[in-house]
């Protein structure tokens, strides 16, 4: 059974700040990984979608790696602003889809 | 268009009352989802459709049912409602189950007494 950790579970960052959010997962056969956020109450916003084939993904700030055979993958987020706090979730697809609890993220001004 | 969305936005029931969590996207998105998320557990996949006529069990489908009778519409069913469904019911879809990115809804929040 595919099992997905994140760490931290909670981080807190002066404004301004680059930092990384990991996620590791168990079993290496999968279709992709996404990572998402949450905000407080809210749904799930996609951020970035990595295929199994791909190395790496990258959105304005954030960027995102896969490293499928050590099941690992890494949210990098460069010069972090206050509207940054959130949770950060990451995901994998393998025949279903398997979260991890999330990093709480709360970037201070 | 709307994407995915919920009703209602919140409710509260009483053990062993029946309900029905609405789900509708206006994305001709042929796989939807519904997921749970509890404290400290990340989101857990309940039940999965691939088609209008098509479902399947998630990981945890014990006390839930659907059914997919349009590309649109993916219902959820509590037939006899428990303290341990008290959570934040989330439903999602995309366009392929495998490759593509999952959009979600905003969520129902309920809370059985």
């Amino acid at each position: 059974k595919q099992e997905v950790t994140q760490i931290p579970a909670a981080l807190s960052v002066p404004e301004g700040e680059n930092l990384v959010l990991n996620c590791s997962f168990t079993d290496s056969a999968i279709y992709n990984l996404q990572w998402f956020r949450q905000d407080p109450g809210k749904g799930l916003t996609s951020l970035l979608l990595i295929q199994s084939s791909q190395r790496e993904q990258t959105s304005g700030r954030l960027n995102a790696s896969l490293d499928k055979s050590s099941g690992r993958s890494t949210l990098y987020i460069a010069a972090s602003q206050p509207g940054d706090s959130a949770t950060y979730l990451c995901a994998v697809r393998d025949n279903d889809m398997r979260f991890g609890a999330g990093t709480r993220l709360t970037v201070k001004p | 268009n709307a994407g995915v969305t919920q009703t209602p936005k919140f409710q509260v029931l009483k053990t062993g009352q029946s309900m029905t969590l609405q789900c509708a996207q206006d994305m001709n998105h042929e796989y939807m989802s519904w997921y749970r998320q509890d404290p400290g557990m990340g989101l857990r996949l309940i039940h999965y459709s691939v088609g209008a006529g098509i479902t399947d069990q998630g990981e945890v489908p014990n006390g839930y049912n659907v059914s997919r009778s349009t590309t649109e519409d993916f219902p959820l069913r509590l037939l006899s409602a428990a303290p341990s469904q008290t959570s934040v019911y989330f439903c999602a879809s995309s366009t392929h189950p495998q490759g593509e990115t999952q959009y979600f809804g905003p969520g129902t929040r309920l809370l059985v007494l």
